[in-house]
């Protein structure tokens, strides 16, 4: 599966906007990006995915470059309970594909 | 209820013992998977079955051997441990084995080796 690339850390105020990047410049044209996060003693939680179009849900909004090889999370309001690890991930339409971890980015979000 | 459940959260045993952690989803999932998270926090995939079949099985020593009774259930077996297992461990299932499907997550079983 192909690699992404991501910031270590970021910090965001409480309520206000937080754009989260990712690159994946060797992304092949059957990679979905999917994006999880794991809040403190937690299980990883899946937050939003997609494949060319930008995707909202309830949780966030993914943007994705024209040309793929990047994106970002778009979380609208940071609250508190938003400080988690999130990780961008590759994931091939391919039979079996796995599902890996990098080190995601640590989001602090001050009050 | 809760979609992915694993069981036990917590277990401290000694060097050299065997141990099972169980995995149960009620998702209704045809893949499942093993994943271990050690103290750098990075998480690793161990193994995936589909549909009761193994389909990734990455580097783990042999003394970790998975069983899928059926697709609803993976349970870990691990013999022999070493201190070095001593991580937490995520049980995830997923509608399929590829590209688009979501993944849902155990809570995790903590092991602690002493």
């Amino acid at each position: 599966d192909a690699k992404t690339t991501q910031p270590n850390s970021m910090e965001s105020n409480e309520e206000e906007p937080v754009h989260l990047p990712c690159n994946h410049s060797t992304i092949s044209g059957t990679d979905y990006i999917h994006w999880y996060r794991q809040l403190p003693s937690q299980g990883p939680e899946y937050v939003i995915h997609g494949l060319t179009s930008n995707v909202n849900n309830r949780m966030a909004s993914l943007a994705i470059a024209e040309d793929r090889k990047s994106s970002t999370l778009i979380l609208h309001r940071a609250t508190l309970r938003d400080a988690a690890v999130y990780y961008c991930i590759l994931r091939s339409s391919g039979a079996n594909s796995k599902l890996t971890f990098g080190k995601g980015i640590t989001l602090s979000v001050r009050p | 209820d809760t979609a992915v459940s694993q069981t036990p959260k917590y277990l401290v045993t000694q060097m050299g013992n065997d141990k099972s952690i169980k995995c149960e989803q009620n998702l209704g999932h045809d893949t499942m998977y093993w994943y271990k998270q050690d103290s750098k926090k990075f998480l690793k995939i161990m193994f995936s079955y589909n549909n009761k079949e193994l389909i990734i099985n990455e580097t783990v020593p042999n003394r970790f051997s998975p069983k899928s009774p059926d697709k609803a259930h993976l349970n870990l077996h691990i013999n022999s441990l070493e201190l070095g297992d001593s991580a937490v461990y995520f049980c995830a299932s997923t509608q399929r084995s590829w590209g688009e499907t979501e993944a849902f997550f155990g809570q995790g079983t903590r092991l602690t080796v002493v």
